[in-house]
């Protein structure tokens, strides 16, 4: 399997614009999590999925973000209007099962908005 | 609130030592607690998973000990090399099952040669 795929690797925008980012998790997976890192903060879990539902989206920091899982394979994150205080490293992960499974982490998304 | 500290500062080695770095978490009584090493530009990957019941576990060069009567969790790496300089995230996990894991800030560790 070729791990968690994200993209874009780096995108950079303007305030107000809208950002999608995309994921996909590793085959057969049934949890996805979206992350945010950042130096002040640390790596910051957003929401997550378990077959393809939204069990947890009290991280998701305001209603500018949003968060979607379509089928096993694919997952958004969406930033509409995004501002300069969203630039920072965007992490998706999965993992096989829920307790005590290791979950694996995408490159990321590096996310500027000037 | 729940809180999860990691020392800060860069920690800085020879190599051949061992390396010790801490975990503290207070307002807590997580299931399990793992540790994650995140290399600069890349996202963390999976060192170790410890549960409540487990005082210590090892693999290979590495040693994990979780005391939840202290709320602390070391981690070590013995024989020290430069490849193991990297930042070091410990990850808790809630009292229940749900796969949620919350991540310290992480300790950057330098193995000099």
């Amino acid at each position: 399997d070729a791990g968690v795929i994200q993209s874009p690797r780096h995108e950079v925008t303007e305030m107000g614009q809208e950002v999608t980012l995309r994921c996909k998790p590793i085959s057969g997976h049934d949890y996805l999590f979206w992350y945010r890192q950042t130096m002040m903060r640390g790596l910051e879990l957003l929401i997550y999925f378990n077959n393809n539902v939204p069990i947890d989206d009290s991280g998701m920091p305001e209603d500018r973000f949003s968060a979607k899982m379509p089928n096993a394979s694919f997952s958004t994150l969406k930033i509409q209007p995004s501002e300069p205080r969203d630039s920072a490293v965007y992490f998706c992960a999965s993992s096989a099962r829920h307790g005590t499974d290791t979950q694996y982490f995408g490159p990321g998304t590096r996310l500027t908005v000037l | 609130s729940q809180k999860i500290e990691q020392n800060s500062e860069a920690l800085n080695i020879q190599e051949g030592k061992t390396a010790t770095l801490t975990c503290n978490y207070t307002n807590y009584s997580p299931a399990y607690l793992q540790w994650y090493r995140q290399d600069p530009g890349r996202g963390p990957v999976f060192l170790l998973l410890i549960r409540e019941n487990e005082k210590e576990k090892r693999k290979e060069r590495l040693k994990v000990t979780f005391d939840t009567t202290l709320k602390q969790s070391l981690f070590h790496i013995t024989a020290s090399q430069p490849a193991d300089s990297a930042t070091y995230l410990c990850a808790l996990s809630g009292s229940s099952n749900t796969g949620k894991l919350i991540f310290g800030q992480g300790t950057t560790l330098q193995v000099k040669p």
